[in-house]
């Protein structure tokens, strides 16, 4: 079966710091990957998604980038985090094409920048 | 613009009772309308996905309807549970759409008390 992990699922940083949040996709091969964020108050917004490795591409202008250096691993990061990056980060796997694909969820990490 | 518009915003009911969540929706061309429980502090998790044809599509006592005429969604729950206190978000697909075509809805709290 599929698994996703996300790390860490806490995290508090000061602004101007920089950020690293992985996640990693078990039981699946050559899987879409996405990051989004939840704002308190707001539906989530899709931050960043992948179709292979070194693929990338960003949906939303800001101060985050994201990698993905192995076939199931994709890394979001900041050089300089501001108080707006807060919010709850997840990343999900697409399983399947066509109309009715199932896209999974990770935990979540819980960012706050203060 | 894509829009997808949830009410009530947030709901409390007594264990056992029934509710009926809204979803709204201005996406088009529609592709599929999705329903996601997601429980605090954890990553959604898929209920039903239905397709423009569908109108209705259970999951134990969760059912949701979809009017792909009037663009209206409701997902009702039978017999309330404890466990069923979460955020409920409606997501609709894009049909053709790049990246992962989704756009979300706000979510609705709901709060089942004993």
């Amino acid at each position: 079966s599929q698994t996703i992990h996300q790390w860490p699922a806490t995290l508090v940083q000061p602004v101007g710091s920089p950020l690293s949040l992985e996640c990693t996709v078990e039981g699946t091969s050559n899987p879409n990957l996405y990051w989004y964020r939840q704002a308190a108050g707001r539906g989530l917004q899709l931050l960043f998604y992948s179709v292979g490795i070194g693929q990338i591409s960003s949906e939303v202008p800001q101060n985050l980038s994201a990698s993905r250096p192995q076939d199931r691993q994709f890394i979001l990061s900041s050089k300089k985090l501001l108080l707006s990056d807060s919010g709850f980060y997840l990343c999900a796997w697409r399983r399947g094409a066509g109309v009715s694909y199932e896209q999974y969820f990770g935990p979540g990490t819980r960012l706050t920048v203060t | 613009k894509n829009q997808v518009e949830q009410s009530p915003q947030s709901l409390i009911i007594l264990e056992g009772k029934n509710c009926t969540l809204q979803c709204n929706y201005t996406v088009s061309p529609f592709s599929n309308l999705r329903w996601y429980k997601q429980d605090t502090g954890r990553g959604p998790v898929s209920l039903t996905i239905m397709t423009f044809s569908e109108n209705t599509k259970s999951n134990g006592r969760y059912t949701a309807t979809l009017d792909a005429d009037t663009k209206q969604s409701s997902l009702h729950i039978t017999a309330s549970q404890l466990s069923d206190s979460a955020s409920y978000i409606c997501v609709v697909s894009l049909s053709g759409g790049g990246a992962d075509g989704l756009t979300f809805g706000k979510g609705t709290h709901l709060i089942i008390q004993p």
